[in-house]
């Protein structure tokens, strides 16, 4: 198994640039996760999706829209790209189905938006 | 709001000894508490996690301590390697829509 896994891992972007982040997880998950993580601090839920078909907000979704395409994969969009974006992305995936709140994360992308 | 924290930004150690992370939590209703290692330039791993009516869990070199009068957490690392240079996280569920709420991190240095 291959756990989860991100596309790109580096991304440079000029403002108002877009881009889709991807993510794609093989453990037959049902719940996956965008989070961001700035320099020197914790990590903050972008958006979720609890089941395949469903999607909801995080702590700061704004600028940022996400694609739950099948059960195995959670695209993120950065529509027009801004300094603010810069961090790196994480992808998780999770399966309440087990009763477990253990999130897989993957790699990471590392954006930066000049 | 919300929130988890932690007391310590980072945390120095001398090889062989034990660690000691800090964590604070602020929602007396949180049900589930996990701690992950993150490892410079990797995703965050999980280490262990405790339910709310537990006070201690152990794990493989780890030990995790739920006070929850006092809405404290912490982990324990035993002997503590160089292998367990990373930033540690602690988080908490408050609530019953499985979002993990994260606190800031602290980083564990290990002087050889």
């Amino acid at each position: 198994n291959a756990g989860v896994t991100q596309t790109p891992k580096f991304q440079v972007l000029k403002t108002g640039q877009s881009m889709t982040l991807q993510c794609a997880q093989d453990m037959n998950h049902n719940s996956m996760y965008w989070y961001r993580q700035d320099p020197g601090m914790g990590l903050r839920l972008i958006y979720y999706s609890a089941s395949e078909g469903t999607t909801d907000k995080g702590e700061v979704p704004n600028g940022y829209n996400v694609s739950r395409l099948n059960k195995r994969e959670f695209s993120l969009r950065l529509e027009s790209a801004a300094p603010s974006q810069t961090s790196v992305y994480f992808c998780a995936s999770s399966d309440w189905a087990t009763y477990s709140y253990e999130q897989y994360f993957g790699p990471g992308t590392r954006l930066t938006v000049t | 709001g919300e929130s988890v924290g932690l007391h310590l930004p980072t945390l120095s150690v001398q090889e062989g000894d034990n660690s000691i992370i800090n964590c604070a939590y602020s929602n007396s209703a949180s049900d589930y508490f996990i701690w992950y290692k993150q490892e410079s330039g990797k995703g965050p791993q999980f280490i262990i996690d405790i339910r709310s009516n537990m006070d201690k869990r152990q794990g493989q070199r780890v030990t995790v301590l739920l006070n929850k009068t006092v809405k404290h957490l912490s982990l324990q690392i035993a002997a503590t390697q160089p292998g367990d240079s990373a930033v540690y996280f602690c988080a908490e569920i408050p609530d019953s829509n499985y979002q993990l709420i994260w606190g800031a991190g602290t980083k564990l240095i290990i002087k050889p």
